[in-house]
């Protein structure tokens, strides 16, 4: 069983689209991280959120952490085909001890 | 600094083989830990450790063996290879305290 729901679990779409990911919980983190994983390659650290209500940008990517610390968000504004891969979020529980995936969310930006 | 490197890059067992899965990192990391990766399932942690001696259990440890003798190493020991072990297995490292690991390039292991 999973802690953490992803979706959609895949993404397909045109250069130039906005797209929103969605992670989702019933148990409440200390934090949630988002991935992003290349083939072939582990996970890289875009970013990690820790307040409930939390807004983080980088550059095109918008995370955000729910008011309640169980759900986040990631949108990319203005897609572009290297924003291809694997997209993860993770839980983090409070001695930072154990991390907890979602399922991942695949997305793929055509040009 | 190499971070962290995972050897073999890839591996086929035969059911009930032993093998172990190596971990090293460079960057003096008090806190170790190990991963599989299925289709979807994303990451699940197997075993962790927050130092040298001390080692705890993950996610879905059945079937994996960890030791940790020094800083910089972490194997992952299978003893008798099962199909259900088939998978991408990922090592990462962090400063204990700290959120942000970092992954090693994995290693795609096979049991037929």
């Amino acid at each position: 069983t999973q802690l953490l729901e992803q979706s959609p679990q895949f993404l397909s779409i045109q250069e130039g689209e906005n797209l929103t990911v969605y992670c989702n919980s019933s148990s409440v983190f200390s934090s949630l991280q988002w991935y992003r994983q290349e083939p072939g390659e582990g996970p890289v650290l875009l970013v990690t959120v820790v307040t409930g209500g939390e807004v983080k940008k980088l550059k095109r990517l918008t995370f955000q952490f729910g008011d309640a610390r169980k759900d986040s968000s990631l949108h990319i504004t203005a897609a572009q085909p290297g924003d291809t891969g694997l997209y993860l979020c993770a839980g983090v529980t409070g001695n930072f001890n154990k991390f907890y995936f979602g399922s991942g969310t695949k997305l793929n930006v055509k040009p | 600094n190499a971070g962290v490197t995972q050897t073999p890059k890839f591996q086929v067992l035969k059911t009930g083989q032993s093998m172990t899965l190596q971990c090293a990192q460079d960057m003096n990391h008090e806190y170790m830990s190990w991963y599989r990766q299925d289709p979807g399932m994303g990451l699940r942690l197997i075993h962790y450790s927050v130092g040298a001696g001390i080692t705890d259990q993950g996610e879905v440890p059945n079937g994996y063996n960890v030791s940790r003798s020094t800083t910089e190493d972490f194997p992952l020991r299978l003893l008798s290879a099962a199909p259900s072990q088939t998978s991408v297995y990922f090592c990462a490292s962090k400063l204990q305290g700290n959120r942000e690991q970092y992954f090693g390039p994995g290693t795609r292991l096979t049991v037929t």
